[in-house]
């Protein structure tokens, strides 16, 4: 079945280090997108991807990188410049050329400080 | 710019009832909209969505949303509550005539179901 994996499920931070969060989606969507979200706050935008090689900033990129070598991956680093990480962060893809397909979501990454 | 605006961030409900979680948008152009919901510790899943067409949408586990163009509202209902729903919903809008796919997302409205 094709769908979005995200690796891994549970991750701590030290202070100082960066982190990287995976993201695979094997359903051939040319869009991918890296969603924070935090209780009671919704979810925020932090990066997203419509085509290889090329991303956006969304509205909390501050902290963040992303990188977009292949179609099928997004990573996403946490950088120590990000001082407030602890978060549930969600990976999504669509197809972008026809705007009025939804986004689909993997399972996301909890991301705790030590 | 567009957003969306969902009323109530927590609504409680009992099983067998009606469930109606409201939302509001502001785009300045037609939009598409959707519903997604949410169990802990798990990503989003698409419930319906509004793109064109029929005004009144359903959705999977018997949910359906009616778009009111004049009101600028989606809000989403099912006739009967279960327990099995209770969950986070969210709201979503994207202006149709935007390139690209960017959605802009509500605050969320937790949902309680009580025996």
């Amino acid at each position: 079945d094709g769908g979005i994996t995200q690796s891994p499920k549970y991750l701590f931070r030290k202070e100082g280090q960066n982190v990287t969060l995976s993201c695979e989606q094997n359903l051939n969507h040319d869009a991918m997108y890296w969603y924070r979200q935090d209780p009671g706050q919704g979810l925020r935008l932090i990066y997203y991807s419509q085509i290889v090689n090329d991303f956006q900033k969304g509205d909390i990129a501050e902290g963040y990188s992303v990188s977009r070598e292949k179609k099928e991956s997004f990573p996403l680093t946490v950088t120590s410049a990000q001082k407030n990480p602890t978060a549930f962060y969600l990976c999504a893809s669509s197809a972008v050329v026809v705007s009025n397909q939804p986004q689909h979501f993997g399972d996301g990454t909890r991301l705790s400080i030590l | 710019a567009q957003s969306v605006t969902q009323l109530g961030s927590h609504v409680s409900v009992s099983e067998g009832a009606l469930v109606l979680l409201r939302c509001n948008y502001s785009s300045s152009v037609p939009p598409y909209l959707f519903w997604y919901v949410q169990y802990p510790n798990q990503g989003l899943q698409l419930l319906l969505k509004y793109t064109t067409g029929a005004t009144l949408v359903k959705g999977i586990n018997g949910f359906e949303a009616e778009f009111k163009k004049s009101e600028t509202s989606f809000h989403l209902t099912k006739p009967s509550a279960h327990m099995s729903d209770a969950a986070e919903y969210f709201c979503a809008v994207r202006p149709e005539q935007t390139s690209g796919s960017r959605l802009t997302f509500g605050e969320g409205t937790q949902l309680t179901v009580n025996p």
